[in-house]
């Protein structure tokens, strides 16, 4: 199956910062791309799509402002979190689909963000 | 509103027993995904179901699905402690924006 690399795997950073995940297609181009998060113990929540050459659509709720995403090339999708506090702490999962649309989804490994 | 319900939400089983998961779906959908998921990783792909009556089986696990009953089942069969991890099951919201929405997962926890 299709390949999704995210970067970091795991990141630690102070309140107040900011703090930048990659998620890429490492053999195909995905025009959109999704971005999840898990808190413990629960499930996987979508946050946003990400859109080549677009803005994001978010989900109810999530604050566009706090989670940038940039979706800047068919490979690569890149999601921020902006002046991160504890709450944020969390697993983010991003996700794409090879081709056209209604194919299986790849999910990238993930990556998990403490805020101390 | 795509709502997808799985239960149990938690199964704690002896090994080389038979048990089944099941997930609900509310309105139609172009697929349902089972997803693997141990603790601290990402989702391993296990069964992408696309049309009514579609069974896959692969080693202990056989998925189907029901689309007239907005029904999947995830059986497993003379289960090993291998198997111990979180189980999803996702739909694709039909409209073709491809976005998957989750169940809560089931916590599968076989005993030795």
């Amino acid at each position: 199956g299709a390949v999704v690399s995210q970067h970091p795997s795991w990141v630690i950073c102070k309140s107040g910062t900011s703090v930048k995940i990659e998620c890429r297609s490492l053999d195909f181009q995905a025009t959109t791309m999704f971005w999840y998060r898990q808190f413990p113990k629960q499930s996987l929540m979508l946050m946003a799509t990400s859109n080549e050459g677009s803005k994001a659509t978010y989900e109810q709720g999530v604050e566009k402002d706090k989670f940038l995403i940039n979706h800047a090339s068919l490979t690569l999708s890149t999601l921020t979190v902006t002046s991160a506090h504890p709450e944020d702490s969390s697993f983010y999962i991003c996700s794409a689909n090879e081709g056209a649309l209604n194919t299986e989804a790849f999910f990238g490994q993930g990556t998990r963000l403490t805020v101390v | 509103e795509l709502k997808v319900e799985q239960n149990p939400l938690f199964l704690s089983m002896q090994e080389g027993k038979n048990y089944t998961i099941y997930c609900n779906y509310s309105t139609t959908s172009d697929r349902l995904y089972w997803y693997r998921q141990d603790p601290g990783k990402s989702l391993e792909s296990l069964f992408v179901l696309l049309s009514n009556g579609a069974v896959k089986q692969e080693g202990r696990l056989m998925a189907s699905l029901d689309t007239k009953a907005r029904l999947s089942t995830l059986h497993i069969t003379a289960a090993v402690h291998d198997l111990s991890a979180t189980y999803f099951c996702a739909v694709d919201r039909k409209g073709g924006d491809d976005k998957i929405i989750f169940g809560k997962g089931t916590r599968l926890h076989i005993l030795p």
